[in-house]
C-alpha cells in the first residue's frame, strides 16, 4: 500500500528547533518529490517546500527561507524537515505529501495524491 | 509571488450544485489541483490537473477552467461534503514553487 507515515506530535519552546519525519512505503522513494504543507489553527493550507529524494535537491517557500531544512536518508526511505528558531506562530499541523510527478532531470510538478496523516508541532513557552 | 484567491466561504442546500471559484493570473496556462479537507484529516485531492478525478472520488466532484478562473463543481452535493476546498498550483517561473488558495468553507445547509 502507497503510504507516507510521519513521527508523532511535537512540544517546542520559542526558540528551539523540530525535526519532523516522514516515511514512504510502498512505491519507488527516489521516484517521487516529497513536499511539506503545514495548517496553522485558523489559517488555510500553507507550502512550505520540496525536496527531490533522489538527488536531495530542495525548494522552501520565500517565507520559511533561513529556518527550515530538508533531508533525506534513502537508506531508510524518510525524508526530515528541520524548522529552526521556533515562535508561536508556527504552531500547526504539518503534512508531508507525494507529488505525482516523477522526479526526472526537468523540474516539473503535478498533484499531491499521498499525504501523510499529519504531525501538530506546538510552539509554547 | 503567485496568487491564488477564493472565496471564504459556499453554502448550499443538500442535493443542489456547489461551485467554487479559484481566481488567478494567467491561470488558463497552468494546472491547477484541488483538494478537500475535512475537520481532524489530512487533505484529499478530488480533481487534478484541472479536470481529472483520481480513482475513487465520485463523479459528482468536477473541475473546469475558463481563461480567468478555475471552478471546481459539485453536483448533488451531501452533507458529507461539508469540508474545505483549496485549489493549487505549480508557479514554474518562481524558483518552482507551490501555491495554494486561500480556501473555501463548504456549507451544506
Amino acid at each position: 500500500q502507497v503510504q507516507v507515515v510521519q513521527s508523532g506530535a511535537e512540544v517546542k519552546k520559542p526558540g528551539a528547533s523540530v525535526k519532523v519525519s516522514c516515511t514512504a512505503l510502498g512505491y519507488s522513494f527516489t521516484g517521487y518529490y516529497l513536499h511539506w504543507v503545514r495548517r496553522a489553527p485558523g489559517q488555510g493550507l500553507e507550502w512550505v517546500g520540496w525536496i527531490n529524494p533522489n538527488n536531495g535537491a530542495t525548494s522552501y517557500a520565500q517565507k520559511f527561507q533561513g529556518r527550515v531544512t530538508m533531508t533525506r536518508d534513502t537508506s531508510i526511505r524518510t525524508v526530515y524537515m528541520d524548522l529552526s528558531s521556533l515562535r508561536s506562530d508556527d504552531t500547526a499541523i504539518y503534512y508531508c505529501a507525494r507529488d505525482r510527478a516523477i522526479a526526472g532531470a526537468t523540474l516539473s510538478f503535478d498533484a499531491f495524491d499521498v499525504w501523510g496523516s499529519g504531525t501538530m508541532v506546538t510552539v509554547s513557552s | 509571488s503567485y496568487v491564488l484567491t477564493q472565496s471564504p466561504s459556499v453554502s448550499v442546500a443538500p442535493g443542489q450544485t456547489a461551485s467554487i471559484a479559484c481566481e488567478g493570473n494567467n491561470i488558463a496556462s497552468k494546472s491547477v489541483h484541488w483538494y478537500q479537507q475535512k475537520p481532524g484529516q489530512a487533505p484529499v485531492l478530488v480533481v487534478y490537473d484541472d479536470r481529472d478525478r483520481p480513482s475513487g472520488i465520485p463523479e459528482r466532484f468536477s473541475g473546469s477552467k475558463s481563461a480567468k478562473a478555475a471552478t471546481l463543481t459539485i453536483s448533488r452535493v451531501e452533507a458529507g461534503d461539508e469540508a474545505d476546498y483549496y485549489c493549487q498550483v505549480w508557479d514554474s517561473s518562481s524558483d518552482h514553487h507551490v501555491v495554494f488558495g486561500g480556501g473555501t468553507k463548504l456549507t451544506v445547509l
